[in-house]
This record gives structure tokens, C-alpha cells and sequence, in this order.
């Protein structure tokens, strides 16, 4: 089956801990994406990466680390300098560095907080 | 920032209506794509328009472009129970096609 996988489907995050959502696809496309969507809400992007080894900072980077080691794989780290991380998280891909390709999107991470 | 606005915000509608939801954006743009999301789901691609196109056709699903006020519309024709979704619209801006900026949605009921 070639798609996006995001995992967990629920995270729980204790104050101060550090969590990482993970993204895995094998569309073999070049560009991923992290969303974030609070209830009712838009999305926003929190990073995007169009090649392996280069990241760039989307609208709300702050509280948030990415790495993009491998083409499939751009795991997302929600770090304690994050203080309203409950939301629902989309991972999302698409072939090609030039815009105008469709997304193709994860079923999300729910994050919330203990 | 978000690029786009989507009006309404919430429409509701009887199975066998039309829908029509609108989005406004701010900056130049190469392409505009809606997309469907069923609740606590990720989104679905429904359909690309490029801005040298006005009008664009999928099945029931009818998307206008209007470049100079820079809006658009999607036309949900003989709705159904199960285009219950939130719709949203997606643009690529000139100075940056690696960026994909998403609408604040839409919220469609479609009663049966």
C-alpha cells in the first residue's frame, strides 16, 4: 500500500517532556509538510522540508524541531518550550519541488496534555 | 498566516440542495486546490485550478477562480448525506510554490 503514515494516532505529553510525532511515507516524494489544526480551526504550517538534510521554518516554528535524515521519514519533536501543544498534527507529502501537486496527508497525531 | 478565508464559516443544508463555499486570499498565486476533511481525519485532494483557468468540473464538484478579486467558489451540486465535511481551500503563492497555505474552512451538514 504506498502512503503517509503518521503514528501515534493519541500522544499524551507530561509538562517539560519532549515528544516526537513520527511521519513515514513511501510515495517516494521529495517535499513533506507538518501541519498543526486546533479545534475548528485552519491549518498552519509548523515546518516543511523539500529535500533531504533542508528544512525550512513555516508560521509557527517556535517550540518545534524537525529533521529530515531520510526521504521517507520527517519526524516532527514538540519540545517543552512549546506551552499549548494540544492539537490535532498532519504530516503531509507531495511529489516535485515546484508547487501546483496535490498534498497527500497522514490521519493525523491528537497530542494532548496531562 | 493563513492566505485563506472561507465564507461561511458553518452552511447547512438539506440532501438534494446545492453548496457553495467561497475563499479569499491575499497574495498572487500559481494554483488554488480544495480539499475535504472528514472529522479527525486527515484531508483529501478534491480538485486543482490554475490561475490562468476560470472554471474547472469533477463529477459534482464545480470550482471558479477569479483571479482579480482574488477569490474562488466550489459548487457542491445534489449534495449527499456524505459530503458531510469540513472543505478547504490551498494556494501556492508566486514567491514561494514550496509553501502550500491553507483556508480556515468550512463546515458542511448535509441533512438526509
Amino acid at each position: 500500500d504506498g502512503g503517509i503514515t503518521q503514528s501515534p494516532k493519541y500522544l499524551f505529553r507530561k509538562e517539560g517532556q519532549n515528544v516526537t510525532l513520527s511521519c513515514e511515507q513511501n510515495l517516494n516524494h521529495d517535499a513533506m509538510y507538518w501541519y498543526r489544526q486546533d479545534p475548528g480551526q485552519g491549518l498552519r504550517l509548523i515546518y516543511y522540508s523539500q529535500i533531504v538534510n533542508d528544512f525550512q521554518k513555516g508560521d509557527i516554528a517556535e517550540g518545534y524541531s524537525v529533521s529530515r535524515e531520510k526521504k521517507e521519514s520527517f519526524p516532527l519533536t514538540v519540545t517543552s518550550a512549546q506551552k499549548n501543544p494540544t492539537a490535532f498534527y498532519l504530516c503531509a507529502s507531495r511529489g516535485g519541488r515546484q508547487g501546483g501537486t496535490r498534498l497527500f496527508f497522514g490521519s493525523g497525531t491528537q497530542l494532548s496534555v496531562l | 498566516s493563513q492566505q485563506g478565508e472561507e465564507d461561511p464559516q458553518a452552511l447547512s443544508i438539506q440532501e438534494g440542495e446545492n453548496a457553495t463555499m467561497n475563499c479569499s486570499y491575499k497574495t498572487s498565486i500559481n494554483n488554488l486546490q480544495w480539499y475535504r476533511q472528514n472529522s479527525g481525519r486527515g484531508l483529501v485532494h478534491l480538485i486543482l485550478i490554475r490561475s490562468n483557468e476560470r472554471e474547472k468540473h469533477s463529477g459534482r464538484l464545480r470550482v471558479t477562480l477569479d483571479t482579480s478579486k482574488k477569490s474562488s467558489s466550489l459548487l457542491i451540486t445534489a449534495s449527499r448525506a456524505a459530503d458531510t465535511a469540513s472543505y478547504f481551500c490551498a494556494t501556492d503563492a508566486r514567491e514561494n510554490t514550496d509553501k502550500l497555505i491553507f483556508g480556515t474552512g468550512t463546515r458542511l451538514q448535509v441533512f438526509p
